[in-house]
């Protein structure tokens, strides 16, 4: 299985700040990287696939970029809807595996 | 709108069986292929199984192959998940979720998520 490696786990940022999330894969996944946000007692939400494609609807602020094994979600001027957590996912093959997840907190 | 509405959760002893159910509307049903993504509490999120458009092809992660069956019926729209033999580290609230398989396989629309605890 492809195991699904994030950090930081947690992250305190204010608003206006810009973050960085990575995402770090056992093996090479060709770009077939997802990341999706998850809001207290709420089902996730889609934000990019394929590494750097946005979904419909989401803001410009989110981009997502890496090749091979390494990835990045960046939030740049954090909103107050942005503290929440946010998985990346393994979309080259099964098991679809998540990364553990990290918490963005408000500072 | 694309809607998925699960149903069918609740308390269950280990050992016994329960199924899921996930209506689908606002989209071609049978056009997608579709999946359940589960996730424990405080915990994060696990594939569970997937099923094609037609229903031709499914797929498991290891934990659950032999006690779990997914299917579907195109005609009402609706996804299921048979659960046999649970244990209690399937409790977990179950998400229904289609599956998109270009460029990469992502989960484009998500269910609010029915609680199963598997408990005595």
């Amino acid at each position: 299985d492809i195991q699904m490696t994030q950090s930081p786990t947690s992250l305190a940022a204010s608003v206006g700040e810009s973050v960085t999330i990575t995402c770090l894969a056992s093996e090479d996944i060709y770009g077939s990287l997802v990341w999706y946000q998850q809001k207290p007692g709420k089902s996730p939400q889609l934000l990019i696939y394929g590494a750097t494609i946005l979904e419909d609807g989401i803001p410009s602020r989110f981009s997502g970029s890496g090749s091979d094994t390494q990835y990045s979600l960046k939030i740049n001027s954090l909103q107050p809807e942005d503290f929440a957590s946010y998985y990346c996912q393994n979309g080259l093959s099964t098991p679809y595996t998540f990364g553990a997840g990290t918490k963005l907190e408000l500072k | 709108e694309v809607q998925l509405v699960e149903s069918g959760g609740g308390l269950v002893q280990p050992g016994r069986s329960m199924k899921l159910s996930c209506a689908a509307s606002g989209f071609t049903f049978n056009n997608y292929d579709m999946a359940w993504v589960c996730q424990a509490p405080k915990k994060g999120l696990e594939w569970v199984a997937t099923i094609s458009y037609d229903g031709s092809s499914t797929y498991y992660r290891d934990s659950v192959k032999g006690r779990f069956t997914i299917s579907r019926d195109n005609a009402k729209s609706t996804l299921y998940l048979q659960m046999d033999s649970l244990r209690s580290e399937d409790t977990a609230t179950y998400y229904c979720a289609r599956l998109r398989v270009m460029p990469t396989y992502y989960f484009d629309y998500w269910g609010q998520g029915v609680m199963v605890t598997v408990s005595s």
